[in-house]
């Protein structure tokens, strides 16, 4: 399996556009979270999946915020409109038990 | 909620000796506890997870230990080498008890080790 699959790796956007990020996770697990890690704050979760339904999103700062699974092998986190302090890394993970399994992440800077 | 705090943001140390890592947390009981690894740029790696009824736990150069009753893990590098210069973060279940997978991360801590 090549792991956890995110994209874009960098996105560059304005003020105020929608940015959507993607997450294929790894084949058979069925959990799947979206942390954001900031200098700041460290990696917070965001939301968490269960056999695709969401399952917590009380970490979504806002309600900018919004998440999907519409199936096993996919998820999006979108951000509209976007604001410079949303610019973080954001990363997916996945996991059948215990031991997440992280992407590469997504650095998104927001100007 | 729980709190989890990393001893120091950065760890400098010389190439050979042990490096050793804490991780303290607050607020509740852990069934089990997890070391990360990061490198720039990429995501967190999985390196060991300790359960709560384990003092000790061993992988190669590694060791973890874990105190309930102080609620703290130390983590230990032996014979440190430069490649192991990277952030190591503590990871906990964000709540007590069976099937809670979501895991809340301590800030880490960054590692040199100096040649």
């Amino acid at each position: 399996d090549a792991g956890v699959i995110q994209s874009p790796r960098h996105e560059v956007t304005e003020m105020g556009q929608e940015v959507t990020l993607r997450c294929k996770p790894i084949s058979g697990h069925d959990y799947l979270f979206w942390y954001r890690q900031t200098m700041m704050r460290g990696l917070e979760l965001l939301i968490y999946f269960n056999n695709n339904v969401p399952i917590d999103d009380s970490g979504m700062p806002e309600d900018r915020f919004s998440a999907k699974m519409p199936n096993a092998s996919f998820s999006t986190l979108k951000i509209q409109p976007s604001e410079p302090r949303d610019s973080a890394v954001y990363f997916c993970a996945s996991t059948t038990n215990t031991e997440a399994f992280f992407g590469q992440g997504t650095r998104l800077t927001v100007v | 909620s729980q709190k989890i705090e990393q001893n120091s943001e950065a760890l400098n140390i010389q190439e050979g000796k042990t490096a050793t890592l804490t991780c303290n947390y607050t607020n509740y009981s852990p069934a089990y506890l997890q070391w990360y690894r990061q490198d720039p740029g990429r995501g967190p790696v999985f390196l060991l997870l300790i359960r709560e009824n384990e003092k000790e736990k061993r992988k190669e150069r590694l060791k973890v230990t874990f105190d309930t009753t102080l609620k703290q893990s130390l983590f230990h590098i032996t014979a440190s080498q430069p490649a192991d210069s990277a952030t190591y973060l503590c990871a906990l279940p964000a709540y007590s008890g069976a099937g809670s997978y979501q895991l809340t991360f301590g800030k880490g801590t960054k590692l040199s080790v100096i040649p």
